[in-house]
């Protein structure tokens, strides 16, 4: 079956610092998208990316979908103590809406 | 906020009992989910359905069972629960372009 991994599992930076996390799926995927989970929380959808190539940023967030729209990225510029929790990316098969979440990174951030 | 709702929150409950993970959605979206998620792991899709009367089993083998009689309602249900069902359920909703999920379920089975 589908699989979706991501690099790193946890990374622990100084405030100020910047992030990436890196998401591979097995196959080609119809759109990507990216959640924050927040320490005992539930997953908060962050933005979908669609298109081959496709770059888009909210605020200090940059995230791209690859070329094969079979990887992605997320970076966080300049973090905050607010970045932390644990990110996942959700690839589409375009299989009626049926995600598959990646394995998560685990962001800490500290002073 | 979110318009989609789970109870309990919490629950502790003996082996061998019966139990019933509420999940509801005020915005009528005809496709919803339940994930398991351990803690600190990813997330895996134990059943979802697509509108009324339609649920389908997930990627992940699950012994419990949904029901899908209403729009708004999509109850999960475990008939004898175990120590290996300990874990938090979450639930969500999709009408695009992403999922919005509950609160969620921490579930122990003691």
């Amino acid at each position: 079956g589908q699989q979706v991994m991501q690099i790193p599992q946890y990374q622990h930076v100084q405030e100020g610092e910047d992030f990436t996390t890196y998401c591979n799926s097995s196959t080609t995927l119809s759109n990507i998208q990216w959640y924050k989970q927040r320490p005992g929380g539930h997953p908060v959808f962050l933005i979908q990316l669609v298109k081959s190539g496709e770059v888009k940023k909210q605020k200090r967030l940059t995230f791209q979908f690859g070329e094969a729209k079979k990887n992605s990225s997320l970076h966080i510029t300049a973090t905050q103590t607010t970045d932390v929790g644990t990110y996942f990316c959700a690839g589409d098969t375009g299989t009626a809406s049926k995600l598959t979440f990646g394995t998560g990174t685990r962001l800490q951030v500290t002073l | 906020e979110a318009d989609i709702y789970q109870t309990p929150r919490y629950l502790v409950i003996g082996t061998g009992k019966k139990i019933t993970l509420e999940c509801s959605q005020t915005m009528g979206h005809d496709k919803m989910y339940w994930y398991q998620q351990d803690p600190g792991m990813e997330l895996h899709l134990i059943h979802y359905s697509y509108g009324v009367n339609s649920t389908e089993k997930g990627d992940l083998s699950s012994e419990s069972t949904v029901s899908r009689i209403r729009t708004e309602h999509f109850p999960l249900t475990l008939e004898s629960a175990r120590p290996s069902h300990t874990s938090q359920y979450l639930c969500a909703s999709w009408d695009g372009p992403g999922y919005t999920f509950g609160s969620g379920t921490r579930l122990t089975v003691v």
